[in-house]
């Protein structure tokens, strides 16, 4: 089944602790994205990848940090995790070339920084 | 977010049409989406209009672009329960790269 895996769904933490979550696709696609959701804001791009080794930032990359080191996955790291990083999290794919409108996105993971 | 705007909520009887409204202010804004998301789910893409393009029609949903007025509607004919969701619209500017999202509509569908 094609899909986007990312874990944990749900964590706790206390600030400054570092955390990865990590993200995974079986669809070799190009392209992958993080976002936060966070209510009344919508969805707010983080950072996205192009390929392997390709990162670059979105609207809002300040405290976080990826790396895209094989294809099929795309962890997000943040080092020093702080209150206002209490979002929803979501990791997506697609192919390149397609505008990347056609994102698959994964089921999300709720983090939780105290 | 904050440059692509949505109403939050729209209520709606079973079989009738449904509007959604976004607004977005970049003119260079290329591709045009309408993203569902069910509860505890992630987004499906529903549709994508070019932004050279005016209207786009796919079974129940009609989505129309007023570039001049920088305004996108969503339309869900015969809305049926199972349509009950949050309605994000986003656009891609020059960079096909890069998204944003407005803060979503949540439709309630009543019986």
């Amino acid at each position: 089944e094609a899909q986007v895996t990312q874990n944990p769904r749900y964590l706790i933490t206390v600030t400054g602790k570092k955390l990865t979550v990590t993200c995974s696709q079986n669809m070799n696609h190009e392209y992958m994205s993080w976002y936060r959701q966070d209510p009344g804001l919508g969805l707010r791009q983080i950072y996205y990848s192009m390929n392997v080794e390709v990162t670059d930032k979105g609207d809002v990359p300040e405290g976080y940090k990826v790396s895209r080191k094989e294809k099929r996955n795309f962890p997000l790291i943040l080092e020093s995790p702080s209150p206002n990083q209490t979002s929803l999290y979501f990791c997506a794919s697609s192919r390149a070339g397609t505008s990347g409108g056609r994102q698959f996105f994964g089921p999300g993971t709720r983090l939780t920084v105290l | 977010g904050e440059d692509v705007e949505q109403s939050l909520f729209l209520s709606v009887r079973e079989g009738d049409s449904s509007v959604i409204n976004c607004t977005y202010t970049d003119s260079s804004s290329t591709y045009l989406y309408w993203y569902k998301q069910e509860p505890g789910a992630g987004l499906q893409l529903l549709t994508y209009i070019f932004s050279n393009m005016d209207m786009k029609q796919d079974q129940r949903l009609t989505v129309l672009l007023n570039k001049k007025d920088k305004h996108l509607s969503l339309r869900i004919a015969d809305t049926q329960t199972g349509d009950s969701a949050i309605y994000f619209c986003a656009e891609t500017r020059g960079n096909f790269n890069k998204f944003y999202f407005g803060s979503g509509t949540k439709l309630n569908v009543k019986p």
